[in-house]
């Protein structure tokens, strides 16, 4: 157990709907960041947030936001979905900003869009 | 742009019969490289962090080196059990999230 918590664990959705997917990080982490896993693209960096701030973007979609809240958890809400939206979403966390640091893995939420 | 190349794709090894995967990696100022292990529908669990050229780290069969273009993961006397796939990424000067590799899936039979 990593200690980071992702909810929910599955969901299938309508094309067109808005998911909110959400994460608490591990206790004193400050960093929050979004990977998506598809079965072709391998794992990909979607955002990062550091103490309730945005630090990077990766390749995020305009249709997907994310916010950390002042308790350090994070939403990754995902609008306007098309099936190849379906994928495994993958919260991590880690105490520092940098990327030096290792990163440590929820189980992830598995989206699909039907 | 960093760059992470991870061979092979997929490996299928007897029980017993030991072998490297291997990370081959482009960036700009290493910061680390992050080894992770990987089971279906799960997420990535970390293995190990090597910082500069040279280091070494090692757990139970694993062990991992790094050069300053690639890193291996050894697999020593590999057990069904360690069938997974193994993930490397890095961290760079260029960014602040890890950048992975596409993974070496591996298959241990009995």
């Amino acid at each position: 157990d990593s200690g980071v918590t992702q909810t929910p664990k599955h969901l299938i959705t309508a094309t067109g709907q808005r998911v909110t997917l959400r994460c608490s990080p591990r206790s004193g982490d400050l960093s929050v960041y979004w990977y998506q896993q598809s079965l072709d693209q391998g794992l990909q960096f979607l955002i990062q947030y550091y103490n309730g701030e945005e630090r990077a973007k990766g390749n995020i979609l305009e249709r997907f936001s994310a916010q950390q809240f002042p308790d350090l958890h994070s939403e990754l809400n995902l609008s306007s979905l098309e099936l190849g939206d379906s994928a495994l979403y993958f919260c991590a966390s880690s105490g520092y900003e940098s990327s030096g640091n290792t990163i440590y893995f929820g189980e992830g939420s598995w989206l699909t869009v039907v | 742009e960093d760059q992470v190349t991870q061979s092979p794709e997929a490996l299928r090894l007897q029980e017993g019969e030991s072998s490297s995967l291997n990370c081959s990696y482009t960036v700009s100022g290493l910061r680390g490289l992050f080894w992770y292990r990987q089971d279906p529908g799960k997420g990535p669990e970390f293995l190990f962090t090597l910082y500069s050229a040279g280091e070494e780290k090692e757990k139970e069969r694993l062990k991992a080196t790094l050069t300053k273009k690639e890193s291996f993961l050894h697999i020593t006397a590999p057990k069904p059990e360690d069938s997974a796939t193994y993930l490397c990424a890095v961290g760079s000067n260029s960014g602040y999230a890890l950048n992975f590799g596409k993974g070496t899936s591996l298959l241990v039979t009995p």
